[in-house]
């Protein structure tokens, strides 16, 4: 159980465009989603928590018009990045969690963006 | 505030033997503790958690952890190492009267060497 499925685990865009990453939890509601942006051989920096039906909270230096988070469903939020440029080329990683401090966080597989 | 340490980069062991990763914590309340494992190009996975109860957790593939109340630790071990333990682990924490928000350490990366 608690299955978190992340599309796409791949994508190459050209400078300017944007692109949407989708987090969903397959079988169970996450109140809460987390997105987190990982750097070569570094850890996690959590970018974002997402609640549903209300406005992302964002990480102090990320900005928010271009990281766009939509928590519309206890089932689906979304990342679009806006604008890329190849500076955002890097590993995207959705988790969910049930709303218990006890409960460990779900993590989909990840998507690798490359902006040319 | 919440804070969590690995301070190794890198654990380098041989295959067949035991394995730890350390993992130090500070918070204001109790410790919801995790580690969880990470694959190349994957998200991470959930190993096991401490929350309360016996010091000695148990978890995925053999692995455990041992929580230290009196250290502030909780390191991750395993008895006998495989060539595919090699990952990278990231040890987590959540504090009882603090952030919802969980605080990951910077990882280890684990080899193990055939």
């Amino acid at each position: 159980g608690a299955v978190v499925s992340q599309h796409p685990s791949w994508v190459i865009c050209k400078s300017g465009t944007s692109v949407k990453i989708e987090c969903r939890s397959l079988d169970f509601q996450a109140t809460t989603m987390f997105w987190y942006r990982q750097f070569p051989k570094q850890s996690l920096m959590l970018m974002a928590t997402s609640n549903e039906g209300s406005k992302a909270t964002y990480e102090q230096g990320v900005e928010k018009d271009k990281f766009l988070i939509n928590h519309a469903s206890l089932t689906l939020s979304t990342l679009t990045v806006t604008s890329a440029h190849p500076e955002d080329s890097s590993f995207y990683i959705c988790s969910a969690s049930f709303s218990t401090v006890n409960s460990p966080l779900h993590f989909g597989n990840g998507t690798r963006l490359t902006v040319t | 505030a919440q804070s969590v340490a690995q301070p190794e980069d890198q654990v380098n062991v041989a295959e067949g033997n035991p394995l730890t990763v350390k993992c130090t914590y500070s918070v204001s309340g109790n410790p919801y503790l995790f580690w969880y494992v990470q694959y190349p190009n994957r998200g991470l996975q959930f190993l096991l958690k401490y929350i309360t109860g016996d010091n000695l957790v148990k978890g995925s593939y053999g692995f455990e952890a041992e929580f230290n109340k009196s250290q502030t630790s909780f390191h991750l071990k395993k008895p006998s190492a495989l060539v595919s333990d090699s990952a990278l682990y990231f040890c987590a924490v959540r504090d009882g009267r603090g952030s919802y928000i969980p605080t990951f350490g910077r990882g280890t990366s684990l080899i193990v060497h055939p």
